[in-house]
């Protein structure tokens, strides 16, 4: 069966700090990948997805990136933290044009 | 541009209640329709996806519908535990995969 594990699980980074957070999916290949921010009291908001290896689309111009290694590795980044970057960080995964399976998320507090 | 709004925002009910949650969509040309619980603190799970092409599907105690034509589904719970307790998020795929579109959820309390 598929598993997506999505890491760390929570972090307190100063304002200007960078940030790493790493998404990898099992049991499946050549998944679709996604990167949803859910800020407090508000909807997912997709920032990025990914059709493949090196492919990113990115949905909102904002303060960070997204790339993607290997095929079932997504990874969140940026150089330089702002506090409206703080809110839950959610991987998810889907077959073609199918359902969205999530990670746990990553809550980032920015201070 | 796809819009998904929930009804209620907000919901209490007694354990063993059958209740009914709502969803609209502005867009009728979707792709598929998915529901999700989210507990506090954790990350969305998947209860049941409806393709276009269908008008329902079951998953124990639940039962989603969907009608297209109204832009409208629904969730139903049979015999509400306090385990259901948790949010409730609608999504709308109408794009093929790539930017489904969320509702803000209903919080659901169950009461024992």
């Amino acid at each position: 069966s598929q598993t997506i594990h999505q890491w760390p699980a929570t972090l307190v980074q100063p304002v200007g700090s960078p940030l790493s957070l790493e998404c990898t999916v099992e049991g499946t290949s050549n998944p679709n990948l996604y990167w949803y921010r859910q800020a407090a009291g508000r909807g997912l908001q997709l920032l990025f997805y990914s059709v493949g290896i090196g492919q990113i689309s990115s949905e909102v111009p904002q303060n960070l990136s997204a790339s993607r290694p290997q095929d079932r590795q997504f990874i969140l980044s940026s150089k330089k933290l702002l506090l409206s970057d703080s809110g839950f960080y959610l991987c998810a995964w889907s077959a073609l044009a199918g359902e969205l399976f999530f990670g746990e998320g990553s809550r980032l507090t920015v201070l | 541009k796809q819009e998904v709004t929930q009804i209620p925002a907000a919901l209490s009910v007694p354990e063993g209640e059958n209740l009914v949650l709502n969803c609209s969509f502005t867009d009728s040309a979707i792709y598929n329709l998915q529901w999700f619980r989210q507990d506090p603190g954790k990350g969305l799970t998947s209860l049941l996806l409806i393709q276009s092409s269908q008008r329902e599907q079951t998953s124990g105690r639940l039962n989603a519908s969907l009608d297209k034509s109204s832009g409208r589904s629904t969730l139903y719970i049979a015999a509400s535990q306090p385990g259901d307790s948790a949010t409730y998020l609608c999504a709308v795929d109408d794009t093929g995969g790539f930017k489904t579109i969320f509702g803000a959820g209903t919080r659901l309390f169950v009461k024992a």
